[in-house]
């Protein structure tokens, strides 16, 4: 079936180092949508990028869209301990249905 | 900031119960969601719901399940009789629209089936 696989599953950073995450679908997607999801509690929406090579940036989060809009990456520069959290990929498939593959996400602990 | 509200939190029920999850979704989004994420595992597409009907639905969403729209402001989804793997949190969400915009999640319904 469709899928979304993000690697890796856990990394664990010291402070002011900086992290990626990497997503990969098996099939072209729509738009790919980044969230996190802080311990307890619910997905938040990060980004959104739909344009094949796209780059955005929010402050330290770089995100970008690979050119055949199969792959996504996100970086963070200089963790912080907010930073903790879940980060998943979400990709749109379909653009009638909203149906969103989330990856397995990764699980960011940031030592201070 | 508008949000999506879900009750209960937390919902202990016994294998074999039905069990009615509730949500109401940000007032002026027409499309609505609902994920389930087991714990420590990755949130998993259950159905979309636009014009009160199912746009799709995965294969988890078997005949067990059913989502409706009572009223104007309501979606629920329904697991008539839950099994001890249905345990997991249950999101809603919903969007405005289909294509290139964000979903906005509740907190969740942790459903615990013993």
């Amino acid at each position: 079936g469709q899928q979304v696989m993000q690697i890796p599953q856990y990394q664990h950073v010291q402070e002011g180092e900086d992290f990626t995450t990497y997503c990969n679908s098996s099939t072209t997607l729509s738009n790919i949508q980044w969230y996190k999801q802080r311990p307890g509690g619910h997905p938040v929406f990060l980004i959104q990028l739909v344009k094949s090579g796209e780059v955005k940036k929010q402050k330290r989060l770089t995100f970008q869209f690979g050119e055949a809009k199969k792959d996504s990456s996100l970086h963070i520069t200089a963790t912080q301990t907010t930073d903790v959290g879940t980060y998943f990929c979400a990709g749109l498939l379909s653009s009638n249905t909203g149906k969103l593959i989330f990856g397995q996400g990764t699980t960011l602990q940031v030592k201070p | 900031e508008p949000e999506v509200t879900q009750t209960p939190s937390h919902q202990v029920t016994q294998m074999g119960q039905e069990v009615i999850l509730r949500c109401v979704p940000i007032s002026n989004h027409l499309y609505f969601y609902w994920y389930r994420q087991i714990l420590g595992q990755k949130v998993e597409f259950l159905v979309s719901f636009y014009n009160n009907e199912i746009s799709e639905k995965s294969e988890i969403f078997d005949d067990q399940f059913s989502v409706e729209r009572p009223d104007g402001s309501n979606f629920t989804l329904k697991i008539r009789s839950t099994k001890l793997e249905d345990s997991a949190m249950y999101f809603c969400a919903s969007s405005d629209r289909w294509e290139n915009s964000p979903l906005h999640f509740g907190n969740g319904t942790r459903l615990t089936v013993t």
